[in-house]
Protein backbone atom coordinates (compact mmCIF):
# COMPACT_ATOMS: atom_id res chain seq x y z
CA UNK A 1 0.00 0.00 0.00
CA UNK A 2 1.33 3.16 -0.94
CA UNK A 3 -0.39 5.33 1.89
CA UNK A 4 -2.24 8.26 1.81
CA UNK A 5 -2.32 9.87 -1.64
CA UNK A 6 -3.37 13.71 -2.10
CA UNK A 7 -3.49 15.67 -5.39
CA UNK A 8 -2.34 18.49 -6.13
CA UNK A 9 0.23 19.31 -3.60
CA UNK A 10 -0.35 22.94 -4.73
CA UNK A 11 -2.53 25.05 -5.97
CA UNK A 12 -2.42 28.61 -6.71
CA UNK A 13 -5.61 30.16 -7.79
CA UNK A 14 -7.15 33.63 -8.45
CA UNK A 15 -9.80 34.54 -5.14
CA UNK A 16 -13.21 33.64 -6.58
CA UNK A 17 -12.39 30.51 -8.68
CA UNK A 18 -13.29 27.16 -7.41
CA UNK A 19 -10.89 24.48 -6.26
CA UNK A 20 -11.21 20.62 -5.53
CA UNK A 21 -8.80 18.75 -3.64
CA UNK A 22 -8.84 15.21 -4.16
CA UNK A 23 -7.64 12.00 -1.73
CA UNK A 24 -6.99 8.48 -2.19
CA UNK A 25 -6.73 6.83 1.61
CA UNK A 26 -5.16 3.50 2.44
CA UNK A 27 -7.24 0.91 0.82
CA UNK A 28 -8.70 -0.90 3.59
CA UNK A 29 -9.27 2.05 5.99
CA UNK A 30 -13.10 3.01 6.31
CA UNK A 31 -12.89 6.31 7.82
CA UNK A 32 -11.77 9.23 5.71
CA UNK A 33 -10.56 12.98 7.79
CA UNK A 34 -10.14 16.41 5.89
CA UNK A 35 -8.43 18.83 8.07
CA UNK A 36 -6.78 22.43 7.46
CA UNK A 37 -3.46 23.55 8.87
CA UNK A 38 -2.49 27.07 8.75
CA UNK A 39 1.28 28.39 9.60
CA UNK A 40 1.86 27.74 13.48
CA UNK A 41 -1.09 26.06 14.21
CA UNK A 42 -2.56 22.62 14.62
CA UNK A 43 -4.55 20.41 12.44
CA UNK A 44 -7.83 21.87 12.49
CA UNK A 45 -10.99 19.48 11.90
CA UNK A 46 -13.69 19.70 8.67
CA UNK A 47 -15.23 16.94 8.12
CA UNK A 48 -14.88 13.15 8.11
CA UNK A 49 -16.59 10.20 6.55
CA UNK A 50 -17.22 6.81 7.56
CA UNK A 51 -17.27 4.36 4.55
CA UNK A 52 -19.58 6.85 2.07
CA UNK A 53 -21.26 8.48 4.69
CA UNK A 54 -20.34 12.35 5.84
CA UNK A 55 -20.98 11.72 10.00
CA UNK A 56 -19.77 15.61 11.25
CA UNK A 57 -19.21 18.38 9.53
CA UNK A 58 -17.31 21.32 11.56
CA UNK A 59 -19.38 24.48 12.01
CA UNK A 60 -16.81 26.85 11.40
CA UNK A 61 -17.06 25.36 7.39
CA UNK A 62 -19.08 27.66 5.51
CA UNK A 63 -20.90 26.70 2.82
CA UNK A 64 -18.27 27.29 0.31
CA UNK A 65 -16.80 24.14 1.50
CA UNK A 66 -18.36 20.84 0.34
CA UNK A 67 -16.86 17.49 0.57
CA UNK A 68 -18.03 13.99 -1.16
CA UNK A 69 -16.78 10.37 -0.71
CA UNK A 70 -18.81 8.87 -3.15
CA UNK A 71 -18.12 5.06 -3.62
CA UNK A 72 -16.67 4.81 -0.09
CA UNK A 73 -12.95 4.98 -1.42
CA UNK A 74 -11.13 8.52 -3.15
CA UNK A 75 -13.10 11.72 -1.74
CA UNK A 76 -13.03 14.99 -3.23
CA UNK A 77 -12.63 18.66 -0.93
CA UNK A 78 -14.54 21.65 -3.35
CA UNK A 79 -14.06 25.10 -1.94
CA UNK A 80 -15.97 27.43 -3.95
CA UNK A 81 -15.30 31.31 -4.39
CA UNK A 82 -11.99 30.86 -2.77
CA UNK A 83 -11.02 33.90 -0.61
CA UNK A 84 -7.54 34.67 0.96
CA UNK A 85 -8.51 33.74 4.32
CA UNK A 86 -8.67 29.87 2.54
CA UNK A 87 -4.91 29.81 2.30
CA UNK A 88 -4.03 27.09 4.12
CA UNK A 89 -2.56 23.47 3.93
CA UNK A 90 -5.38 20.92 3.83
CA UNK A 91 -4.49 17.41 5.48
CA UNK A 92 -6.28 14.34 4.34
CA UNK A 93 -6.42 11.46 6.94
CA UNK A 94 -7.81 7.79 6.93
CA UNK A 95 -8.23 5.05 9.75
CA UNK A 96 -9.69 1.87 10.53
CA UNK A 97 -13.14 2.17 12.65
CA UNK A 98 -11.69 -0.34 14.73
CA UNK A 99 -9.02 -0.23 17.09
CA UNK A 100 -7.87 3.17 18.73
CA UNK A 101 -8.57 5.04 15.61
CA UNK A 102 -5.12 5.73 14.60
CA UNK A 103 -4.85 8.34 12.04
CA UNK A 104 -2.56 7.97 8.71
CA UNK A 105 -1.99 11.39 7.15
CA UNK A 106 -1.64 12.13 3.64
CA UNK A 107 0.90 14.78 2.64
CA UNK A 108 -1.21 17.66 2.10
CA UNK A 109 -2.54 19.77 -0.37
CA UNK A 110 -0.97 23.72 0.22
CA UNK A 111 -3.61 26.20 -1.44
CA UNK A 112 -2.04 29.69 -2.26
CA UNK A 113 -5.47 32.13 -3.03
CA UNK A 114 -4.44 35.13 -4.88
CA UNK B 1 -16.73 20.27 23.34
CA UNK B 2 -13.29 18.17 23.70
CA UNK B 3 -10.46 20.47 23.04
CA UNK B 4 -6.62 20.01 24.06
CA UNK B 5 -4.07 22.35 25.26
CA UNK B 6 -0.15 22.50 24.58
CA UNK B 7 2.63 23.99 26.15
CA UNK B 8 3.38 26.83 24.01
CA UNK B 9 6.62 26.55 22.45
CA UNK B 10 8.98 26.80 20.94
CA UNK B 11 11.43 24.88 23.56
CA UNK B 12 14.68 24.63 22.83
CA UNK B 13 17.06 22.14 24.45
CA UNK B 14 20.77 20.78 24.45
CA UNK B 15 21.28 17.70 23.37
CA UNK B 16 20.57 14.83 26.11
CA UNK B 17 18.67 17.05 27.70
CA UNK B 18 15.38 15.95 29.43
CA UNK B 19 11.84 16.60 27.79
CA UNK B 20 8.51 17.41 29.28
CA UNK B 21 5.65 19.10 26.75
CA UNK B 22 2.59 19.07 28.81
CA UNK B 23 -1.07 18.05 27.30
CA UNK B 24 -4.28 18.79 29.17
CA UNK B 25 -7.66 17.55 27.43
CA UNK B 26 -10.92 18.18 27.89
CA UNK B 27 -13.59 15.70 26.64
CA UNK B 28 -16.52 13.51 27.74
CA UNK B 29 -16.32 9.92 28.50
CA UNK B 30 -12.66 8.36 27.66
CA UNK B 31 -11.14 8.90 24.74
CA UNK B 32 -7.84 7.86 22.91
CA UNK B 33 -5.28 10.02 23.62
CA UNK B 34 -2.11 10.50 21.17
CA UNK B 35 1.15 12.46 20.08
CA UNK B 36 1.78 12.85 16.30
CA UNK B 37 4.91 14.62 15.40
CA UNK B 38 5.55 16.60 12.33
CA UNK B 39 9.20 16.56 10.97
CA UNK B 40 10.33 19.33 8.93
CA UNK B 41 9.31 19.12 5.28
CA UNK B 42 7.28 15.91 5.94
CA UNK B 43 3.53 14.75 6.80
CA UNK B 44 2.16 14.03 10.74
CA UNK B 45 2.55 10.94 11.84
CA UNK B 46 1.63 8.78 15.15
CA UNK B 47 4.34 8.69 17.68
CA UNK B 48 2.85 7.02 20.28
CA UNK B 49 -0.93 6.35 21.50
CA UNK B 50 -2.68 5.55 25.08
CA UNK B 51 -6.43 4.14 25.00
CA UNK B 52 -7.15 4.22 28.81
CA UNK B 53 -6.61 5.48 32.12
CA UNK B 54 -3.08 5.01 33.22
CA UNK B 55 -1.63 3.31 29.88
CA UNK B 56 1.73 4.19 29.20
CA UNK B 57 2.55 5.06 25.39
CA UNK B 58 5.92 4.40 24.06
CA UNK B 59 8.20 5.11 20.93
CA UNK B 60 11.50 6.14 19.89
CA UNK B 61 12.38 6.72 23.50
CA UNK B 62 9.27 8.87 24.14
CA UNK B 63 7.09 8.35 26.39
CA UNK B 64 3.40 9.88 27.84
CA UNK B 65 1.12 8.17 30.42
CA UNK B 66 -3.00 8.88 30.24
CA UNK B 67 -4.02 10.41 33.57
CA UNK B 68 -7.47 10.45 34.05
CA UNK B 69 -7.23 12.45 37.45
CA UNK B 70 -5.66 14.82 36.23
CA UNK B 71 -6.88 14.91 32.55
CA UNK B 72 -3.40 14.68 31.12
CA UNK B 73 -1.08 13.21 28.22
CA UNK B 74 2.34 14.92 29.14
CA UNK B 75 4.92 13.63 26.86
CA UNK B 76 8.74 12.99 27.70
CA UNK B 77 11.77 11.55 26.85
CA UNK B 78 15.02 11.13 28.53
CA UNK B 79 17.46 12.59 25.97
CA UNK B 80 16.68 14.54 23.33
CA UNK B 81 19.07 14.36 20.29
CA UNK B 82 18.91 17.09 17.45
CA UNK B 83 17.07 14.68 15.05
CA UNK B 84 13.88 14.74 17.65
CA UNK B 85 13.79 18.48 16.00
CA UNK B 86 10.15 18.68 15.26
CA UNK B 87 6.69 20.04 15.76
CA UNK B 88 4.57 17.71 18.32
CA UNK B 89 0.79 17.39 18.36
CA UNK B 90 -1.36 16.14 21.12
CA UNK B 91 -4.61 14.75 20.26
CA UNK B 92 -7.66 12.79 21.47
CA UNK B 93 -10.23 10.85 19.62
CA UNK B 94 -14.07 10.64 20.95
CA UNK B 95 -14.74 7.24 21.76
CA UNK B 96 -18.45 8.34 20.63
CA UNK B 97 -17.92 10.20 17.96
CA UNK B 98 -14.06 9.50 16.66
CA UNK B 99 -13.51 12.95 15.90
CA UNK B 100 -10.04 13.28 16.20
CA UNK B 101 -9.06 16.63 18.22
CA UNK B 102 -5.59 18.09 18.23
CA UNK B 103 -4.03 20.78 19.80
CA UNK B 104 -2.13 23.61 18.71
CA UNK B 105 1.38 21.80 18.47
CA UNK B 106 4.63 22.76 20.47
CA UNK B 107 7.90 23.20 18.50
CA UNK B 108 11.09 21.53 19.66
CA UNK B 109 14.53 22.64 18.55
CA UNK B 110 17.67 20.46 20.09
CA UNK B 111 20.53 22.48 19.60
CA UNK B 112 24.10 20.25 19.35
Amino acid sequence: DTGVSQDPRHKITKRGQNVTFRCDPISEHNRLYWYRQTLGQGPEFLTYFQNEAQLEKSRLLSDRFSAERPKGSFSTLEIQRTEQGDSAMYLCASSLSSGANVLTFGAGSRLTVL
Amino acid sequence: GNSVTQMEGPVTLSEEAFLTINCTYTATGYPSLFWYVQYPGEGLQLLLKATKADDKGSNKGFEATYRKETTSFHLEKGSVQVSDSAVYFCALSDLGYQKVTFGTGTKLQVIP
